[in-house]
């Protein structure tokens, strides 16, 4: 069975300062990978996938993530936190069926 | 264009009721499933409807729990005779055939059972 971890249910960062949220994964075979932020009072908004190619993926609002299929990991990174990026940070794992896994998600707090 | 829609954005229903979530994916989008998120906990797979395919339904948590996917189109989520641990946000997504691995949220809908 696939599965998703989250490690750290909070995460703090300054304004300005590089951010990770970090996301560790099981799955049979090639993964596929995605990052999702739900926003206060908001849905769930898609931020990037990783399905094949490059092991670094760039997606919206600046944000990237890195792959690295020896750690089994996939961390979401961004150079320069904005406290408009306070949100909750979903990683999830999509078996070749089409079922997803999410992980438990992680809170993301810049402070000004 | 519209997004996927859910209704009702808040349901309060009293224990031993059943209940009926609806979930109206974009337009054209072949792939729908559906979610729970729990105070405090990650998204729960529930169900999960690709075309005209059997639906893979091994996240329902219980025989209480069932979903239909009309006319590839709009889907209900019936929960029957609620209790109180069925208290969640039900969270609706749907895809399409060219970009499956993007799942679009709808804004879910609020069971509070009392």
């Amino acid at each position: 069975a696939q599965s998703v971890a989250q490690p750290e249910d909070q995460v703090n960062v300054a304004e300005g300062n590089p951010l990770t949220v970090k996301c560790t994964y099981s799955v049979s075979g090639n993964p596929y990978l995605f990052w999702y932020v739900q926003y206060p009072n908001r849905g769930l908004q898609f931020l990037l996938k990783y399905i094949t190619g490059d092991n670094l993926v760039k997606g919206s609002y600046g944000f990237e993530a890195e792959f690295n299929k020896s750690q089994t990991s996939f961390h979401l990174k961004k150079p320069s936190a904005l406290v408009s990026d306070s949100a909750l940070y979903f990683c999830a794992v999509r078996d070749r069926a089409g079922k997803s896994t999410f992980g438990d998600g992680t809170t993301l707090t810049v402070k000004p | 264009g519209a997004g996927v829609s859910q209704s009702p954005s808040n349901k309060v229903t009293e224990k031993g009721k059943d209940v009926e979530l609806r979930c109206d994916p974009i337009s054209g989008h072949t792939a729908l499933y559906w979610y729970r998120q729990s105070l405090g906990q990650g998204l729960e797979f529930l169900i999960y409807f690709q075309g005209n395919s059997a639906p893979d339904k091994s996240g329902l948590p219980s025989d209480r729990f069932s979903a239909e996917r009309t006319g590839g189109s709009v889907s209900t989520l019936t929960i029957q005779r609620t209790q109180q641990e069925d208290s969640a946000v039900y969270l609706c997504a749907s895809s399409s055939r060219d970009r499956v691995f993007e799942q679009y949220f709808g804004p879910g809908t609020r069971l509070t059972v009392t």
